[in-house]
């Protein structure tokens, strides 16, 4: 069965730069979560997205932004990178059934490193 | 808000042990509640769940049981092996309003052979 995929897998970047991460949902699902996991830490909500708009957000720093494409495929943009932005990205997938999400999927992650 | 409170770790057990991870939960009204492990170098794989109480989420030999009395959902193995070495998240998401997963810290489980 077809996943959620996600790249780059690795990414190297340095102070300041900027990074992209793209998520490609499971078919015919509608709705992506990013999701950020710092070393030994619980996976944090970043941003949601339903239907190409923005359905939620949580503890996403200004200097990101993200967006969901007409295909459904969403980006991560990234600014001005911090070494504390160092974790695994994880995109996860959804299908709406009744109004409701239902389970979410998640891709491999982007493992990003801020030197 | 909510939250979930996880079995700290690490644990360690012997082959084909018994495993219970402990797992709570504090949330608005009835969430559906997950299970998802984390092998090494590897993404959030989802290990099993339950959206309403008295659901029983199963697979793989794992178990947990959806118990609103107790707002808990633990994680139980009857007998461990070597590639269940991991680390399992507990989860809630609130079955209205926003959907984003809430996890626990995560409880690392090896296993020695």
């Amino acid at each position: 069965a077809a996943g959620v995929i996600q790249s780059p897998r690795h990414l190297i970047k340095e102070k300041r730069e900027t990074a992209t991460l793209k998520c490609y949902p499971i078919p015919r699902h509608d709705t992506v979560y990013w999701y950020q996991q710092g070393p030994g830490q619980d996976p944090q909500f970043l941003i949601s997205f339903y239907e190409k708009m923005q359905s939620d957000k949580g503890s996403i720093p200004d200097r990101f932004s993200a967006q969901q494409f007409s295909d459904y495929h969403s980006e991560l943009n990234m600014s001005s990178l911090e070494l504390g932005d160092s974790a695994l990205y994880f995109c996860a997938s959804s299908v709406r059934l009744a109004g409701v999400s239902d389970t979410q999927y998640f891709g491999p992650g982007t493992r990003l490193t801020v030197l | 808000g909510n939250s979930v409170t996880q079995m700290e770790g690490p644990v360690t057990l012997s082959e084909e042990a018994f495993l219970t991870i402990n797992c709570t939960y504090t949330a608005t009204g009835y969430p559906s509640l997950f299970w998802y492990v984390q092998y090494p170098g590897e993404g959030l794989q989802l290990l099993l769940k339950a959206t309403k109480a008295d659901d029983k989420g199963s697979n793989k030999g794992f178990e947990a049981t959806y118990r609103k009395e107790t707002t808990s959902f633990h994680l139980e193995k009857g007998s461990v092996q070597v590639s269940d070495s991991a680390v399992y998240f507990c989860a809630l998401r609130p079955n209205f309003g926003n959907e984003k997963l809430t996890f626990g810290t995560g409880t690392r489980l090896t296993i020695i052979p």
